[in-house]
């Protein structure tokens, strides 16, 4: 069965610093996708960077970079020089296929604080 | 314009109403999805739509029926719901393909509330 992990439900980090948020997954799948999405309090889920289970490289997206480690089955974002409009709620999500359908599951979210 | 819009933003109903979620887009997507997320939740999957025909139903209950007229709209039809339906209301769209293309773009959602 697919399943996304998040094991960090809440981050505090000071502004100006780096932050790693985990995220691990299971699939029998060798075709799936890994996306990070950000959610503020407005409710939007805001896309962030994707990585696919056969890239050869890490994803990078401005300040946002993931280090994928296939064999560990992990996923994680790093985001560097943090800055306050960061804080909000991240998603780790996997496309994959589920009961015969390709589908989005999302894990369960870290709430990130950047303190000033 | 890479915008998902929904309406309305807060939806207020009885158990008793019927009322209907707005969502569209105008990126070209040809899948579309409704989510629901209850607070300090992740979004669930409830409906996909692929070039306007229902893909996946997520046993939903039957109160919720959702519905896509075209390629740019879709629709979400509620009748006698209970209070636990109360929960944010995402809608989303993709590119249908492999890859990146697959990011799914979301609304900022419908913020409802059953009474």
């Amino acid at each position: 069965a697919q399943k996304i992990t998040q094991t960090q439900p809440g981050m505090f980090v000071q502004e100006k610093e780096a932050v790693t948020l985990d995220c691990t997954y299971d699939t029998s799948d060798p075709s799936y996708g890994l996306f990070w999405y950000k959610q503020p309090s407005s409710g939007e889920m805001i896309f962030l960077i994707y990585q696919g289970s056969y890239d050869q490289q890490n994803a990078t997206e401005g300040r946002y970079s993931l280090n994928f480690q296939k064999a560990r089955k992990s996923a994680n974002l790093v985001i560097s020089a943090s800055q306050l409009g960061d804080s909000a709620m991240y998603f780790c999500a996997m496309r994959g296929l589920i009961q015969g359908a390709q589908k989005l599951v999302f894990g369960q979210g870290t709430r990130l604080t950047i303190n000033p | 314009d890479t915008e998902v819009t929904q309406t309305p933003k807060h939806l207020v109903m009885g158990m008793t109403n019927k009322k209907s979620l707005k969502c569209e887009q105008h990126m070209g997507h040809r899948a579309m999805y409704w989510y629901k997320q209850k607070a300090k939740k992740p979004p669930e999957l409830m409906f996909v739509y692929s070039y306007e025909k229902l893909s996946i139903n997520e046993s939903v209950p039957s109160r919720f029926s959702p519905e896509c007229p075209n390629s740019s709209l879709l629709n979400l039809h509620l009748h006698a719901l209970q209070p636990e339906d109360s929960a944010l209301y995402l809608c989303a769209s993709s590119q249908v393909g492999a890859g990146k293309n697959e990011k799914l773009f979301f609304g900022s959602g419908t913020q409802l509330s059953v009474l």
